[in-house]
């Protein structure tokens, strides 16, 4: 069974901190995801890695950014959190593109 | 330009009864079309998809869906929902051409009454 990690289920920070969310996969799948998740707003890609060292924007790239240094691991960097990145950051990963992604159980990410 | 729409916020039903959650799309081409769910607190499950074939798809859980290409539809069914089935659904739509593209819709809440 595929399993997609993110190190932490809560986390608090403050305003102005450089934030690290961390997303792990064990099924070597090429590319991996960064969404966030709002109410009444779905799911919106942040960036997305087709292989390492390899980046690509999605509908809302700004204020974050992506490291992927080895295959299984995929890290959205928040450079200088504000309270509007307060949400539900999600990682996924997959074989094929976009298809058949599959989801890690998310970070919840509170900006103070 | 792309887009999902789930029409209904919220759906309430009671257990036992049947369920349809609605999906319309807007793309060109055929697209590749998806059904997430999402209980509380936890990550997206992929219950089932449509690539091309068969436009009736079956999926977990008891679940199936029907792309009817005339209407831009890919709704959600189940026959008899069952109080585990409460969560969050998200229909989602990919598409390949110029690049790789990929939405989801804001989602449908279902509730489910005893």
């Amino acid at each position: 069974d595929v399993k997609v990690t993110q190190s932490s289920r809560y986390l608090v920070k403050r305003t102005g901190e450089k934030v690290f969310l961390e997303c792990v996969q064990d099924m070597d799948h090429e590319n991996m995801f960064w969404y966030r998740q709002d109410p009444g707003l779905g799911l919106r890609l942040i960036y997305f890695s087709y292989d390492v060292k390899m980046k690509e924007k999605g509908d809302i790239p700004e204020g974050y950014s992506v490291s992927r240094e080895k295959k299984e691991r995929f890290s959205l960097i928040l450079e200088s959190a504000s309270t509007n990145q307060t949400s539900m950051y999600l990682c996924a990963s997959s074989r094929l593109g976009f298809l058949s992604q599959h989801f890690g159980d998310g970070t919840r990410l509170s900006i103070l | 330009a792309q887009s999902v729409t789930q029409p209904d916020i919220h759906i309430t039903v009671s257990e036992g009864a049947s369920l349809e959650l609605r999906c319309n799309y807007s793309y060109g081409a055929t697209p590749y079309l998806f059904w997430y769910v999402q209980s509380p607190g936890q990550g997206l499950q992929l219950l089932l998809k449509y690539f091309s074939g068969d436009t009736l798809v079956q999926g977990i859980k008891g679940f199936e869906a029907e792309f009817k290409r005339s209407q831009s539809s890919f709704n959600l069914r189940k026959p008899s929902v069952h109080w585990s089935d409460a969560a969050e659904y998200f229909c989602a739509v990919g598409a390949t051409g110029q690049g790789f593209s990929f939405i989801f819709g804001k989602g449908t809440r279902l509730l489910v009454k005893p």
